[in-house]
């Protein structure tokens, strides 16, 4: 057990719909990572929060949107799915510096399947 | 950008070597490794620091050419539980704080 907490772990679809996705991260980690992962894909990283700031970005669609709350959890919205949307979605946290340069280990979470009919 | 990994899959005896490597084309702050069982979340191996300091897993190890913006991760005396997608991780530094991953190397280990 990672520490940290997705949910729901399996979500069922159609397409056009919207859908959020929640994290809690470990307790006291800072920063959340968000990445989708496909078959022939691998990890694609999506977007990272550091202590309830946008910190990195990267080839995050536009219908997607994250945030992180005072709390620290955060939620990745999707909109407007699209079948190739279908995927798993992983959060991760860690404890970063300051510059928010990740110097340590990143925690994983069980992933959230996401499947667009 | 995406850092590339090589080889994409690989098949061992138990007990055999293997060197999983990754290569960027921009100046790297950081490496990372980890690896992901089917049907699991992704666990931490290693990370290499620019200046070459490391942090990691006792039995695997793993270098940081720096120059040449390439890692490599070495498994010796594979066993049946190092079986998994290997991924290396990838972090520029400086105002760029993504950490990107290759596409992963799929490793089975046989009996």
């Amino acid at each position: 057990d990672s520490g940290v907490t997705q949910t729901p772990k399996h979500l069922i679809t159609a397409t056009g719909q919207r859908v959020t996705l929640r994290c809690s991260p470990r307790s006291g980690d800072l920063s959340v990572y968000w990445y989708q992962q496909s078959l022939d894909q691998g990890l694609q990283f999506l977007i990272q929060y550091y202590n309830g700031e946008e910190r990195a970005k990267g080839n995050i669609l536009e219908r997607f949107s994250a945030q992180q709350f005072p709390d620290l959890h955060s939620e990745l919205n999707l909109s407007s799915l699209e079948l190739g949307d279908s995927a798993l979605y992983f959060c991760a946290s860690s404890v970063d510096s300051g510059t928010g340069a990740n110097t340590g280990e990143l925690f994983f979470g069980e992933g959230s399947r996401l499947t667009v009919l | 950008q995406q850092p590339v990994q090589s080889p994409q899959a690989v098949i061992l005896r138990e007990g055999e070597d293997a060197v999983i490597n990754c290569s960027s084309s921009k100046a790297l702050y950081s490496v990372h490794w980890y690896r992901q069982k089917h049907g699991e979340a992704p666990v931490f191996l290693m990370i290499l620091l620019k200046g070459g300091e490391q942090k990691g897993h006792e039995k695997i190890s793993a270098s940081f050419n720096e120059k040449k913006q390439q890692s490599s991760l070495y498994l010796t005396a594979s066993q049946l539980s190092y079986s998994g997608t290997y991924f290396c991780g990838t972090q520029s530094g400086g105002s760029n704080y993504k950490l990107t991953f290759g596409k992963g190397t799929l490793l089975t280990v046989n009996p």
